[in-house]
């Protein structure tokens, strides 16, 4: 089945304590992005990648670092969580190609600072 | 700085109505125009894509148009159902391959 998986679900930290959240799809896509999901500002693009060791800032990057080592995996990471990221995230992925280009969203993450 | 906006931000109809959803976005120099819903508390899931050089796309009661030209993307549902009862979600996929959302239009449809 084709799909986007993020874990964990559902975080509850505290500030200052690094965290990973996991994406990985499982269609060969070359296009991978996270996003964020606050109420009353929609959903913003934190980072994105065109491929392997291609990463881009999207709208909101400050405070968070991505990587892009394989093909199937875009690993977002807080080095230093505040409370002002505790927001609803989704990792995404496409192909980029003509009429093939649907996004596919995984199920989020909802993370909580404290 | 591409900016894409949604009209209304909330529309309750009942079952049974045709209605329109609205998208204008700033700059025109685009690659697609996607059309998404979005569940309470769930991801998002794709429902039309629009090239920048097609003016419409149709799947079942849904139809989307574009006018590039214009920044103006509407999503047409036919026949409304509750089922349809969702945010549903503009975004446009700029010439650098970023994707700016709009904020969305929560649609309710009354049985």
């Amino acid at each position: 089945e084709a799909q986007v998986t993020q874990n964990p679900r559902y975080l509850i930290t505290v500030t200052g304590k690094k965290l990973t959240v996991t994406c990985s799809q499982n269609m060969n896509h070359e296009y991978m992005s996270w996003y964020r999901q606050d109420p009353g500002l929609g959903l913003r693009q934190i980072y994105y990648s065109m491929n392997v060791e291609v990463t881009d800032k999207g709208d909101v990057p400050e405070g968070y670092k991505v990587s892009r080592k394989e093909k199937r995996n875009f690993p977002l990471i807080l080095e230093s969580p505040s409370p002002n990221q505790t927001s609803l995230y989704f990792c995404a992925s496409s192909l980029i190609e003509g009429a093939t280009d649907t996004q596919y969203f995984g199920p989020g993450t909802r993370l909580t600072v404290l | 700085k591409q900016e894409v906006t949604q009209i209304p931000a909330a529309l309750s109809v009942p079952e049974g109505e045709n209605l329109v959803l609205n998208c204008s976005f700033t700059d025109s120099a685009i690659y697609n125009l996607q059309w998404f819903r979005q569940d309470p508390g769930k991801g998002l899931t794709s429902l039309l894509l629009i090239q920048s050089s097609q003016r419409e796309q149709t799947s079942g009661r849904l139809n989307a148009s574009l006018d590039k030209s214009s920044g103006r993307s509407t999503l047409y549902i036919a026949a409304s159902q509750p089922g349809d009862s969702a945010t549903y979600l503009c975004a446009v996929r700029g010439s650098n391959y970023k994707l700016t959302f709009g904020k969305g239009t929560l649609l309710t449809v009354n049985p």
